[in-house]
């Protein structure tokens, strides 16, 4: 079965620190997706990165860097030097491969506040 | 660029009462999402469309039905709300394939009194 943990329930920063946002998921397929998104208290939902299951290579956005160890099953998130508009709930994604549709399957999130 | 559109943005219904959500998808994304998130929870699936037909199911009421339409809008209707069903209703589209990622609408906001 399909699962994604996000063990961090809430976590707390100062601006100008950096923090890691975990993520571990479970499949028993080969080939599959994950992705991250944001969502901002004004509540939509903001796709951040996909990543397919062949390309472990570690991505890096502007301050945003994710890092993804299949050995591990983990799918991490790294904000670095946090600014106030990073607060947000974040929440890593699983979809599997088949049909014309898939579905995501969501953690349940990361709250992240950064203070000023 | 375009983004999902959603309508409305706030719905208030009493119980037993019906409810009608309407969804706008990405121009040329061929696949729509419905997706419910209860307070303090994650989305959950509700149910897909490809090429306005059903493409999967998830843990949707039989009170709750969807279709696509002609010209790939997308509607959610609700029946016999009850409190429970209050919570946020994303739709959310993408283009078929891989999977690519979904871009989600701004979701409408149910409150069942």
């Amino acid at each position: 079965a399909q699962k994604v943990t996000q063990a961090q329930t809430e976590i707390s920063v100062v601006e100008k620190e950096d923090v890691t946002l975990d993520c571990v998921y479970e499949t028993r397929d080969t080939t599959y997706y994950l992705f991250w998104y944001k969502q901002p208290p004004s509540g939509e939902l903001v796709f951040l990165i996909r990543r397919n299951s062949f390309d472990e290579q570690n991505e890096i956005s502007g301050r945003y860097s994710w890092n993804f160890q299949k050995s591990t099953s983990s799918f991490n998130f790294t904000i670095t030097a946090s600014q106030v508009v990073d607060s947000a709930v974040y929440f890593c994604a699983l979809s599997e491969v088949g049909g014309a549709t898939n579905k995501l399957i969501f953690g349940t999130g990361t709250l992240l506040a950064v203070q000023p | 660029a375009a983004g999902v559109i959603q309508s409305p943005r706030h719905l208030i219904k009493e119980k037993r009462e019906t409810a009608t959500l309407k969804c706008y998808p990405i121009p040329r994304h061929d696949t729509v999402y419905w997706y419910q998130q209860g307070p303090g929870q994650d989305p959950q699936f509700l149910i897909s469309f490809y090429e306005k037909m059903q493409s999967d199911k998830g843990s949707i009421p039989d009170r709750f039905s969807a279709q696509q339409f002609s010209d790939y809008h997308s509607e959610l209707n609700m029946s016999s709300l009850e409190l429970g069903d209050s919570a946020l209703y994303f739709c959310a589209s993408s283009l078929a394939g891989p999977p690519y990622e979904q871009y989600f609408g701004p979701g409408t906001r149910l409150t069942v009194t």
